[in-house]
């Protein structure tokens, strides 16, 4: 059975950092390319950013550009979202996803997310 | 960026009416377009790619069209199980984006 399993989230101070990560089951997770997505309370989904299999190739959308990293670490079966100089902005529920299959861009698997939360 | 714009944003319907739900991308996408089902409080969970092609498991009541700019997400016969937000989500080119959400819920 696939599992993700997200962990990190907390309460952060506006320019703090924090780590996410994702840990991945019942599957060969070196053979998907695996995604950040979140959700604003009450709002809809925004993609964050997703990394190829072998970590050579990373996307981030414009919004966390800058800030944010993503990283995996194969021998772990873990997903990782570095998050820095964090703003009000990020307060969300994080969710890491599993490509549908090689270049699909599609999640067929979700974990049930970590929340973070910007405040003072 | 390609933006993704759903319609209606909430429709109200009965358990055993046919639901239609539109996706309409700023440019053309091709096939590239997938569909979510989210209840409240879970994550979403993917019910089309490839615009038409059902995902293992997901109920033949539900069927999806189109390519190009425009999309179509039919529920045939609504269950009680399918009362829930619908999204769309083109899969074309980064930075992938996500319809704003249709809500469907009881009349």
């Amino acid at each position: 059975e696939v599992q993700l399993v997200e962990s990190g989230g907390g309460l952060v101070q506006p320019g703090g950092s924090l780590r996410l990560s994702c840990a991945a089951s019942g599957f060969t997770f070196t053979n998907y390319a695996m995604t950040w997505v979140r959700q604003a309370p009450g709002k809809g989904l925004e993609w964050v950013s997703t990394i190829g299999i072998s970590s050579a190739t990373t996307y981030y959308a414009d919004s966390v550009k800058g800030r944010f990293t993503i990283s995996r670490d194969n021998s772990k079966n873990t997903l990782y979202l570095q998050m820095n100089s964090l703003r009000a902005e990020d307060t969300a529920l994080y969710y890491c996803a599993k490509y549908y299959s090689l270049g699909s861009r599609c999640f067929d698997y979700w974990g049930q997310g970590t929340l973070v939360t910007v405040s003072s | 960026d390609i933006q993704m714009t759903q319609s209606p944003s909430s429709v109200s319907a009965s358990v055993g009416d046919r639901v239609t739900i539109t996706c309409q991308a700023s440019q053309g996408i091709a096939s590239s377009l997938a569909w979510y089902q989210q209840i409240p409080g879970k994550a979403p969970k993917l019910l089309i790619y490839g615009a038409s092609t059902l995902q293992s498991g997901v109920p033949s009541r539900f069927s999806g069209s189109g390519s190009g700019t425009d999309f179509t997400l039919t529920i045939s016969s609504l269950q009680p199980g399918d009362f829930a937000t619908y999204l769309c989500q083109q899969s074309n080119s980064f930075p992938l984006t996500f319809g704003g959400g249709t809500k469907v819920d009881i009349k």
